[in-house]
């Protein structure tokens, strides 16, 4: 069995100001762990992806997170929040189960960027 | 550009009606998905295949159908069974590097 949970479901931050969206997972065996960004109206964008190669995941958009196993955490960060990093943010664990990916998303951070 | 198209982006349904949402590809993905988005829920599973001529139930498969006899569409109908069928709507279909995921089709019962 598999989970996500994400920390909030809403995060307000100034612009300029570090951003921090946490997302807690629990997998029985060793995950692949996504973020992906959501704006209103449109479908999801893949963020980064972790899969073993290194613990910290550089993604588009100044992004990247940590993997701590320690933790079974994946948070995602970014120093300086810009006005269009304003969207919804999702994590996601992933494990092959019988020849296909079976993915599981957490219920999402709206990130709120104030001038 | 490779991609996924979903359409339309709004339908609107009335009570006792079916409706059929569209998903085409054209990134050679042999696996495709189709997830339902409610708010605060995140996604749900509704239907997957990972071939052409098969499919499988997702964790909310009643009230949907699909079908899948093409590798390049994976359409989805909404069948008068499911009884809150107002959600958003996104297919999507994976490569080694994640999923890639359709703009959506919000559907709303009037």
């Amino acid at each position: 069995a598999q989970s996500v949970t994400q920390l909030g479901s809403h995060v307000s931050v100034s612009e300029g100001a570090l951003v921090l969206l946490r997302c807690n997972y629990s997998s029985s065996v060793p995950p692949y762990l996504f973020w992906y960004v959501q704006y209103p109206n449109q479908g999801l964008q893949l963020l980064l992806k972790y899969t073993s190669a290194a613990t910290l995941v550089k993604g588009i958009n100044g992004f990247e997170a940590e993997f701590k196993k320690s933790e079974t955490s994946f948070h995602l960060t970014k120093p300086s929040a810009h006005m269009s990093d304003a969207a919804e943010y999702f994590c996601a664990v992933s494990r092959n189960s019988g020849g296909y990916q079976k993915v599981t998303f957490g219920t999402g951070t709206k990130l709120q960027v104030i001038p | 550009d490779g991609g996924i198209t979903q359409s339309p982006k709004y339908l609107f349904r009335k009570e006792g009606q079916n409706v059929t949402l569209s998903c085409e590809q054209n990134l050679n993905h042999d696996a495709m998905y189709w997830y339902r988005q409610d708010p605060g829920q995140g996604l749900r599973l509704i239907y997957y295949s990972q071939i052409v001529n098969d499919f499988q139930k997702g964790d909310i498969a009643e009230g949907y159908s699909v079908s899948r006899e093409k590798k390049e569409s994976f359409p989805l109908t909404v069948t008068s069974a499911q009884k809150n069928p107002t959600a958003f709507y996104l297919c999507a279909s994976t490569s080694e590097w994640g999923y890639t995921f359709g703009s959506g089709t919000r559907l709303t019962v009037v």
